[in-house]
């Protein structure tokens, strides 16, 4: 059962535009959400999260945003950069949980 | 460097045999998360350990096995190893016993476990 679904395995984008990586979860009780970034040979990274309470939450060129309603989240990097080619995942969490339930990960590559 | 220590880096061993991975976690990090990410996969949840005790388990095999010492240092022992076992073995730290902390999760680098 895949709780957290990342639908686009790969995206392509030009540098200087925008990225929009997907995801959707089935978990109603998920209450806490998080973007990771995965370089090969290194582990997943921290880029930033939201809480059910927002509908969205900027740090940078990085915004996430999040509908419920629709138990949808996206990232938006504006603009794109080619050091931002890596392995994007998406995760959740519950408010009473401990365990991040992961997407599969999205292969994002930005062209010079 | 994540602060996370994660060894050894790569692991090349035979079926049926039996390995040992370990973690550090971040220095005053008082949880442990194991992950296992197999090819074209997502992570997958293991096991967490929460200053010594068993916090939460996912689909973790009956072959595997895990543990949290004193010193907060964790080992995952996989054992009667099979070729589908092949996968790279992320370990995660963080503060508190959920991964809501301000920056959920802190992984290392991860092991690649090759069984052949």
């Amino acid at each position: 059962d895949q709780q957290v679904k990342q639908n686009s395995p790969s995206l392509s984008v030009q540098e200087g535009r925008i990225s929009i990586l997907n995801c959707d979860y089935t978990n109603s009780m998920f209450d806490y959400f998080l973007w990771y970034k995965k370089y090969p040979a290194e582990g997943p990274t921290f880029l930033i999260s939201i809480s059910s309470i927002k509908d969205k939450n900027e740090d940078g060129r990085f915004t996430v945003f999040l509908n419920k309603s629709a138990k949808h989240l996206s990232l938006h990097i504006v603009p794109s950069q080619p050091g931002d080619s890596a392995v994007y995942f998406c995760a959740a969490i519950e408010t009473s949980g401990s365990r991040l339930t992961f997407g599969e990960g999205t292969q994002l590559t930005v062209n010079p | 460097d994540s602060g996370v220590t994660q060894t050894p880096k790569h692991l090349i061993t035979a079926t049926g045999q039996r390995v040992t991975l370990r973690c550090s976690p971040r220095s005053g990090d008082l949880s442990v998360y194991w992950y296992q990410q197999s090819l074209d996969q997502g992570l997958q949840f293991l096991i967490q350990y929460y200053n010594g005790e068993e916090r939460a388990k996912g689909n973790i095999l009956e072959r595997f096995s895990a543990q949290q010492f004193p010193d907060l240092h964790s080992e995952l022992n996989l054992s009667s190893l099979e070729l589908g076992d092949s996968a790279l073995y992320f370990c995660a730290s963080s503060v508190g016993g959920r991964g809501q902390d301000l920056y959920g999760y802190t992984f290392g680098s991860g092991t690649r476990l090759t069984v052949v």
